[in-house]
């Protein structure tokens, strides 16, 4: 069965780069059914999608955020990460990987998530 | 900057139908992309309840049911249980000038009376 663990510093200073990792147990980054995502959520909050990647290392990003973004991927390590830049208070979330699909009829559904990883903006 | 409109809150007692409607637009939900549903119980990450619009995964009970129409689509939860005490999200894909992206619903957290 298919599992994701991210992990990373829980605590980052303003204005620097956040950088998680998750990586996937049970099941290879490499196949070509599923892109890799990014998802996080202020607490309280609701869930905003941050971006995807492809096993090829095709990404797509939400635009609102493509400007600091990268996210790749290390298929010799069955791993994917994220890369967000200039940081500020507005980025403390819980930040979530995910699996999504592109098999029908579950194409475009995160089938499995990560437990989350809680990330804080602060000096 | 949710695109998708939730209700913030339903309620019910046990064994009661409660529904909850994702209103979206021509963008997203109009524009043909699939429905897919999530519940997010406290302290968890969110789990995959209906994909495709109306499909369970292996293991989610038939009490939960998906439907979409138009720009639009519900969830519905019948024989109400206590467990289904959580947030549901909604989430699509929606593609327009501004670009592509995944999104989900403003979140609607059920409460059993």
């Amino acid at each position: 069965q298919v599992q994701l663990q991210e992990s990373g510093p829980g605590l980052v200073k303003p204005s620097q780069t956040l950088s998680l990792t998750c990586t996937v147990s049970g099941g290879s980054i490499s196949s070509g059914s599923y892109y890799w995502s990014w998802i996080r959520q202020p607490a309280g909050k609701g869930l905003e999608w941050i971006g995807r990647i492809y096993t090829s290392g095709s990404t797509n990003y939400n635009p609102s955020l493509k400007s600091r973004v990268t996210i790749s991927v290390d298929t010799s390590k069955n791993q994917f990460s994220l890369k967000l830049s200039s940081v500020t208070a507005a980025d403390t979330a819980v930040y979530y990987c995910a699996r999504v699909s592109i098999v029908v009829p579950i194409a475009g559904a995160f089938d499995i998530w990560g437990q989350g990883t809680m990330v804080t903006v602060s000096s | 900057q949710s695109v998708l409109t939730q209700p913030p809150s339903v309620s019910g007692a046990p064994g009661q139908r409660v529904t909850i409607s994702c209103t979206g637009s021509s963008s997203n939900i109009g524009a043909g992309y699939d429905v897919h549903w999530y519940q997010q119980l406290p302290g968890t990450a969110p789990k995959l309840l209906i994909y495709g619009n109306s499909n369970r995964p292996s293991g989610v009970p038939d009490r939960f049911s998906g439907s979409k129409s138009g720009t639009s689509a519900s969830l519905a939860i019948t024989g109400l249980q206590a467990e289904d005490e959580a947030d549901y999200y909604c989430q699509s894909y929606d593609s327009s000038l501004s670009g592509s992206n995944y999104v989900f619903g403003t979140g609607t957290k059920v409460t059993v009376l």
